[in-house]
């Protein structure tokens, strides 16, 4: 399989904690993105990361990308109720754009 | 904002019989994808499509898959004789580009086999 693992598989966690969600790929990237699933619903772009990026920031959310360790994380500051839903890392492989996704990591905050 | 749209948002069909599920890709996007999510497992990429012809698809989408976009606005999605396997969330995508570039999602068809 070209995407590795995300874990944690399943997070609990507070209203107002932060969220840490990682994930890992097995082969070299153009760019990574996370993308959201709520229950029953599509998915939605979060935030794209280019291969030459370490860091970038969009709001309330914070993603890295270590290329050496084919690694990348998702960090949710301050978190919301409305942040619990599915939370997806995804590489475009070939030249055709089709997306490969990780298996996701659920986050449950409570209020 | 533009959005993706998905119809029927739930289709219940029989084994054996064909099924046409249908997207309106946002309008000036001109790569435009179908995946699927099994219940519980994560999201498998079936087919993408530009300038109106198939340009890669997976293992998954065999001879009993067609893609079409019959018209500007239609993508659609064509299964010829349902398997109770097939039974899962469809999704359609559509992006302005190919690389660096996010895809935008529709809500997704639930296909159920019966």
């Amino acid at each position: 399989s070209q995407q590795g693992e995300e874990d944690p598989q399943a997070l609990s966690i507070q209203e107002g904690e932060n969220a840490t969600m990682n994930c890992s790929y097995k082969t070299s990237i153009n760019n990574l993105q996370w993308y959201r699933q709520n229950s029953g619903r599509g998915l939605v772009h979060l935030i794209l990361i280019r291969s030459n990026e370490r860091e970038k920031h969009s709001g309330r959310l914070r993603v890295t990308l270590d290329t050496s360790k084919k690694s990348s994380s998702l960090l949710i500051t301050a978190s919301r109720a409305a942040d619990t839903a599915s939370y997806f890392c995804a590489s475009i492989y070939g030249n055709t754009g089709k997306l490969i996704f990780g298996q996701g990591t659920t986050l449950q905050v409570k209020p | 904002e533009p959005e993706v749209t998905q119809t029927p948002s739930h289709q219940v069909t029989q084994m054996g019989q064909e099924v046409i599920l249908r997207c309106v890709p946002i309008s000036n996007h001109l790569y435009f994808y179908w995946y699927r999510q099994i219940l519980g497992q994560k999201v498998e990429f079936l087919v993408s499509f530009y300038n109106n012809e198939i340009s890669e698809k997976s293992e998954i989408f065999d001879d009993q898959f067609s893609v079409e976009r019959p018209d500007g606005s239609n993508f659609t999605l064509k299964i010829r004789s349902t398997k109770l396997e097939d039974s899962a969330m469809y999704f359609c995508a559509s992006s302005p580009g190919r690389a660096n570039q996010p895809q935008h999602f529709g809500d997704g068809t639930r296909l159920s086999i019966l």
